[in-house]
């Protein structure tokens, strides 16, 4: 089993319907959770941070986090062709020592909206 | 403005050869790491260091060496041992103590064998 695995996609919506991306992860004991997004071409991007169980809005996006089912996901409303990307999921396992953040990343779903 | 420049854009390595990816930050960030993409793999920890003069190796390693002399730099060397060197190298930067914090990327180099 991945230590982080997500869909590679493509996940095809229409433009303004919501996208749902979803990552799970293995270890029980990871405390942090990142969603990047990434265009062809380009380096990562930070969108969302979540550390506690729920949900957390910023703007059209709105990370969901839950612990228990071992799961993170992504929701874009309102998709826009310029959402077409690869959105990357990254964890952090822990401990909470030192300065380093050492994330493990999925492999990323591959969002595609369509006119 | 605040960032991370990694430099050179695009690199070509002959046999053989050692090359140097320059990766420098003015965030201020105690933290810095090396990734590599590879097509369908994900991002794939080299090396990261916490703080001046120390590093440790990530989950491949071998064929790459770095240092940290400047709390601002973190240069990746990829040796001739490294065999299979092509692809897209990630520098990464992240603030103060504590692993909650998130990484920040430079625009990426892309290494290609000559």
């Amino acid at each position: 089993q991945k230590e982080v695995e997500q869909n590679s996609g493509p996940l095809s919506v229409p433009e303004g319907a919501i996208a749902s991306l979803n990552c799970t992860y293995s270890d029980r004991g990871s405390q942090s959770f990142f969603w990047y997004r990434q265009y062809s071409g380009k380096s990562p991007e930070l969108i969302m941070s979540i550390y506690s169980n729920g949900d957390k809005e910023d703007g059209r996006f709105t990370a969901q986090l839950n612990k228990a089912s071992q799961y993170v996901s992504l929701l874009i409303r309102d998709s826009q062709p310029s959402d077409s990307a690869t959105y990357l999921c990254a964890v952090n396992k822990g401990p909470n020592t030192g300065t380093a953040s050492k994330l493990t990343f999925g492999t990323g779903t591959r969002l595609q909206v369509t006119l | 403005d605040g960032g991370i420049t990694q430099s050179p854009k695009y690199l070509f390595r002959k046999e053989g050869q050692n090359v140097t990816l320059s990766c420098e930050q003015n965030l201020n960030h105690d933290a810095m790491y090396w990734y590599r993409q590879d097509p369908g793999q994900g991002l794939r920890l080299i090396y990261y260091s916490q703080i001046v003069n120390d590093f440790q190796k990530g989950d491949i390693a071998e064929g790459y060496s770095v240092s940290r002399e400047k709390k601002e730099s973190f240069p990746l060397t990829v040796t001739s041992a490294q065999k299979n060197p092509t692809a897209f190298y990630l520098c990464a930067s992240s603030i103060g103590w504590g692993n909650n914090q998130p990484q920040h990327f430079g625009d990426g180099t892309r290494l290609s064998i000559l």
